[in-house]
C-alpha cells in the first residue's frame, strides 16, 4: 500500500540553525501539506502546496519557514532560524485532490535546544 | 473562526464495551469531516471520513460515526472495544474551500482487560 514516508524520524538541532524536514508523499498525489504537533497539544496546520505554489497558509507559517518540491518525489519544510518554540512533531501528508482525505507520514520529532 | 471540539480528553472502557469518543463542530456550512487514529510512535491514519450522501460512515478496525447536522456532530463509536483500540484519536474537519484540516485535541482511549 503506498504510504508517505518521512526524514529524518528525529533531528536535533541548536537554536538559530536551520533545518530541512523531508517527505516523499504518495507518488500520484497532488497536493501536499505539512503540519505540526507540540508535545501535549493538538495538530495544528502549517502549509498546503499545489501546483508548484503555496495555496494557503496559516497565522504560524511566517518567514522563518519555507516548502519546496525540489524534484518530482521529495516535498521539504525548511525553517530558517529554529526556536525553541518549535520543537515539535511535524507531520507532512498528501492528497489527491482538495478536500479528499489526506494520508500522513510517520512524523519528524525536531526538538530544538 | 472553525473549531472542533472533543469532549473528554481520556476515556476508558472495559474490553469489550461500547466505545463512544465525542466531536462537535462549529461551521454554518457542512465540512467534510474525518477520524483518525495515532498509535504510539506513529503516524495519523484515516478511520473514516464523512463528505457527502449516507450519514452513517463506516470505517476501518469496525468504528463508524454519523454525522449529525443539526447537532453539529460527529461521534464515533465502536460497538466493542478490543485491546488493539487503545490509542490517541482525533476527530478533523476540513471547511469548504479550503485545504486544510482543523483537528480536535484528540481522545486517548485506554481498554482495560
Amino acid at each position: 500500500e503506498p504510504e508517505v514516508t518521512q526524514t529524518p524520524s528525529h533531528q536535533v538541532t541548536q537554536m538559530g540553525q536551520e533545518v530541512i524536514l523531508r517527505c516523499v508523499p504518495i507518488s500520484n498525489h497532488l497536493y501536499f501539506y505539512w503540519y505540526r504537533q507540540i508535545l501535549g497539544q493538538k495538530v495544528e496546520f502549517l502549509v498546503s502546496f499545489y501546483n508548484n505554489e503555496i495555496s494557503e497558509k496559516s497565522e504560524i507559517f511566517d518567514d522563518q519557514f519555507s516548502v519546496e518540491r525540489p524534484d518530482g518525489s521529495n516535498f521539504t519544510l525548511k525553517i530558517r532560524s529554529t526556536k525553541l518554540e518549535d520543537s515539535a512533531m511535524y507531520f507532512c501528508a498528501s492528497s489527491g485532490g482538495q478536500g479528499g482525505e489526506q494520508y500522513f507520514g510517520p512524523g519528524t520529532r525536531l526538538t530544538v535546544t | 473562526a472553525q473549531s472542533v471540539t472533543q469532549l473528554g480528553s481520556h476515556v476508558s472502557v472495559s474490553e469489550g464495551a461500547l466505545v463512544l469518543l465525542r466531536c462537535n463542530y462549529s461551521s454554518s456550512v457542512p465540512p467534510y469531516l474525518f477520524w483518525y487514529v495515532q498509535y504510539p510512535n506513529q503516524g495519523l491514519q484515516l478511520l473514516l471520513k464523512y463528505t457527502t450522501g449516507a450519514t452513517l460512515v463506516k470505517g476501518i478496525n469496525g468504528f463508524e460515526a454519523e454525522f449529525k447536522k443539526s447537532e453539529t456532530s460527529f461521534h464515533l463509536t465502536k460497538p466493542s472495544a478490543h485491546m488493539s483500540d487503545a490509542a490517541e484519536y482525533f476527530c478533523a474537519v476540513s471547511p469548504s474551500g479550503t485545504y486544510k484540516y482543523i483537528f480536535g485535541t484528540g481522545t486517548r482511549l485506554k481498554v482495560l482487560a
